[in-house]
């Protein structure tokens, strides 16, 4: 079964760049996708197709996904981006979706 | 505007069998490519796939709940439907369905939005 490694916490102090990671065995030849959750609130859209932006997300968040790690970048980081973030690909030998463990961002 | 919105019982027994239905609008199930999937996550922990359908009834599980799980659509009342049979209290969650993304490949596969989930809790 395949599996998405995230660092459980990260922490950035405002107007600075967060990046979170999502390592899988050979994860750039996936698409990596990611969410952000706020507490108590349903996971929301924030890149797909590995650095592709909804509409409604900022320029401030991008991806990038290569080798065997995928990295969600947060620039100018704000206190909304007060998070959880989450990696997601499908797995196509076994045909489901794969989420990573998550990681905190705390915004200092 | 696409909206989904869970429903089902907030508690349930251990060894019973949840069911889950999940109210969309915005969107058919009808369509070529659509799909609606189902994901949980219990307080505190990260988000678990469950399953999906897709718009011509084909269906995927996750492979370590496949034994447990049926997901079906009612496309005339925009409704999916998920089946877990065997609830323990391990399952206590909140169970989210959303949309699948319009990926041109299922390898693709992403899922946006998410309904607002709903909370259950298995306890005796």
């Amino acid at each position: 079964s395949y599996v998405l490694t995230q660092p459980p916490s990260v922490s950035v102090a405002p107007g600075k760049t967060a990046r979170i990671t999502c390592g899988g065995n050979n994860i750039g030849s996936k698409s990596v996708h990611w969410y952000q959750q706020k507490p108590g609130q349903a996971p929301v859209l924030v890149i797909y197709y590995d650095s592709d932006r909804p509409s409604g997300i900022p320029e401030r968040f991008s991806g990038s996904n290569s080798g065997n790690t995928a990295t969600l970048t947060i620039s100018r980081v704000e206190a909304g981006d007060e998070a959880d973030y989450y990696c997601q690909v499908w797995d196509s030998s076994s045909d489901h979706a794969v989420f990573g463990g998550g990681t905190q961002l705390t915004v200092l | 505007q696409i909206t989904l919105k869970e429903s089902g019982p907030t508690l349930v027994k251990p060894t019973q069998t949840l069911t889950l239905t999940c109210t969309f609008s915005g969107f058919s199930l009808s369509t070529s490519g659509v799909g609606v999937g189902w994901i949980r996550q219990p307080p505190g922990k990260a988000l678990e796939w469950l399953a999906l359908i897709y718009w011509n009834d084909d269906k995927r599980y996750s492979p370590s709940l496949k034994s447990r799980l049926t997901i079906t659509k009612d496309t005339s009342k925009n409704q999916v439907v998920l089946t877990m049979t065997n609830m323990d209290p391990v399952d206590t969650a909140t169970y989210y369905c959303a949309l699948r993304g319009p990926a041109a490949r299922r390898a693709n596969n992403w899922f946006d939005p998410w309904g607002q989930g709903t909370l259950v809790t298995v306890s005796s």
